[in-house]
């Protein structure tokens, strides 16, 4: 089993809420990552957790606020955003972070509109 | 940096027609290689992968054979079927050990094909 569950599968706020997308694995992964994809374009990593801490953060503004409660769940909490921020937004896990390890499976995503 | 390029679609096909996608990449190292392919409405699949030169990765009828001499990727099917519609993305995982399994995604192909 290699699934990776994301909900809500779609979300429509405004520019002044305050809302979280919820990524959750049961796969025993100890890498997690979020990713965002605009319509026709190939997805760009926001995040990277490696055993439940923050490892890499591809300088994305501060209205993205990652967090990794434990090692089979990771939120994404959203907060003042732009219309520009709508997407598909993707979370995948790996095994490891570890490069012999590290084959990442992703979740069917959430399609959010910011309004 | 690393890169991946991707022949520029979309591609167009009959049912039972024969499919390349072509895939090329720049690396330092000794990247992993990734077929991932996004149905309409859905997130990423893992379709095949390769670890090291001369590998060839299969999975549903596709294949795709690690050639490091030519820096290349490429997909290939025999035969396809309208159910393989879909935007197929070559991707890399740098070999470095500080990367945490970043990939690199090309910009993805969109396939069609007609009964």
């Amino acid at each position: 089993d290699t699934e990776v569950t994301q909900t809500p599968k779609h979300l429509v706020m405004g520019m002044t809420n305050k809302k979280s997308l919820k990524c959750e694995q049961h796969m025993g992964h100890r890498a997690m990552y979020w990713y965002k994809q605009k319509a026709k374009k190939p997805p760009e990593l926001m995040f990277v957790y490696s055993y439940e801490k923050l490892s890499i953060n591809e300088s994305v503004p501060s209205r993205f606020s990652p967090e990794c409660p434990n090692s089979s769940l990771l939120n994404l909490h959203l907060h003042a955003l732009q219309p520009e921020d709508s997407a598909l937004y993707l979370c995948a896990s790996s095994p490891s972070p570890d490069m012999s390890k590290n084959i990442q499976y992703f979740g069917a995503g959430t399609r959010l509109s910011v309004l | 940096g690393d890169s991946v390029t991707q022949m520029e679609g979309p591609v167009t096909l009959s049912e039972e027609a024969f499919l390349t996608i072509n895939c090329t990449y720049t690396a330092t190292g000794y990247p992993s290689l990734f077929w991932y392919v996004q149905y309409p409405g859905e997130g990423l699949q893992l379709l095949l992968k390769a670890t090291k030169a001369d590998d060839k990765g299969s999975n549903k009828g596709f294949e795709a054979t690690y050639r490091k001499e030519t820096t290349s990727f490429h997909l290939e099917k025999g035969s396809v079927q309208v159910s393989d519609s879909a935007v197929y993305f070559c991707a890399l995982r740098d070999a470095g050990g500080t990367s945490y399994g970043k990939l690199t995604f090309g910009q993805g192909t969109i396939l069609t094909v007609h009964p």
